[in-house]
């Protein structure tokens, strides 16, 4: 398997621009997690899903914020309208609901709005 | 999900072990430590994780003490491609919560 795949690799936008993450997690895992990354608040978990359903979005900072998942294979972070303060990497990563729960990150999209 | 302290940072010689700490004084019983890298510009990379008993696998083993209040990860020969932030979890194997929440890391920077 290819690992969990991320696109694009780096977005540079200008403030209120729409922005979409996409991302594709490993065959056959049932989880899909959405994090963020920034020097000051490290890395936080913004959202989750589990067969394709969102589970907990206490992370998603507001309303400008959405994920969806419309199916295994496949899950989009959207930003609209962008803010410079949204600048941070933001990464993928999913997981079976086995015992080891161990989560598998892709390797991320450097974001950066103007 | 138990709170975690790491020292910020560590310093270690290639080829030489690196003895990475973690304190989680409020574990609870049904609580697992897990140990996830972060290398540079990488997503992270999870190593290890246990209950109780000492682990051991291709990267690390870990070991917990026996009020499983601290635990120590341990990379038997460093190398350079070990320099990372080194992040300690400790959370619910069960629950229904899947959360992995990180914190600040310890650096480590293995020097040649």
């Amino acid at each position: 398997d290819a690992g969990v795949i991320q696109s694009p690799r780096h977005e540079v936008t200008e403030m209120g621009q729409e922005v979409t993450l996409r991302c594709k997690p490993i065959s056959g895992h049932d989880y899909l997690f959405w994090y963020r990354q920034t020097m000051m608040r490290g890395l936080e978990l913004l959202i989750y899903f589990n067969n394709n359903v969102p589970i907990d979005d206490s992370g998603m900072p507001e309303d400008r914020f959405s994920a969806k998942m419309p199916n295994a294979s496949f899950s989009t972070l959207k930003i609209q309208p962008s803010e410079p303060r949204d600048s941070a990497v933001y990464f993928c990563a999913s997981s079976l609901s086995s015992g080891k729960n161990e989560q598998f990150f892709g390797p991320g999209t450097r974001l950066t709005v103007l | 999900d138990a709170k975690t302290t790491q020292p910020p940072s560590m310093d270690c010689a290639e080829g030489r072990a690196a003895n990475l700490p973690c304190n989680h004084s409020t574990i609870s019983g049904n609580e697992y430590v897990y140990w996830y890298r972060q290398i540079h510009s990488q997503g992270p990379q999870y190593i290890i994780h246990g209950l109780k008993n000492n682990e051991t696998n291709e990267m690390a083993s870990l070991i917990i003490t026996e009020d499983r209040k601290s635990s120590t990860l341990i990379l038997p020969h460093a190398t350079l491609r070990d320099t990372a932030v080194y992040y300690c979890i400790v959370r619910a194997l069960q629950g229904g919560s899947e959360k992995l929440v990180f914190g600040k890391g310890t650096k480590l920077t293995v020097n040649p």
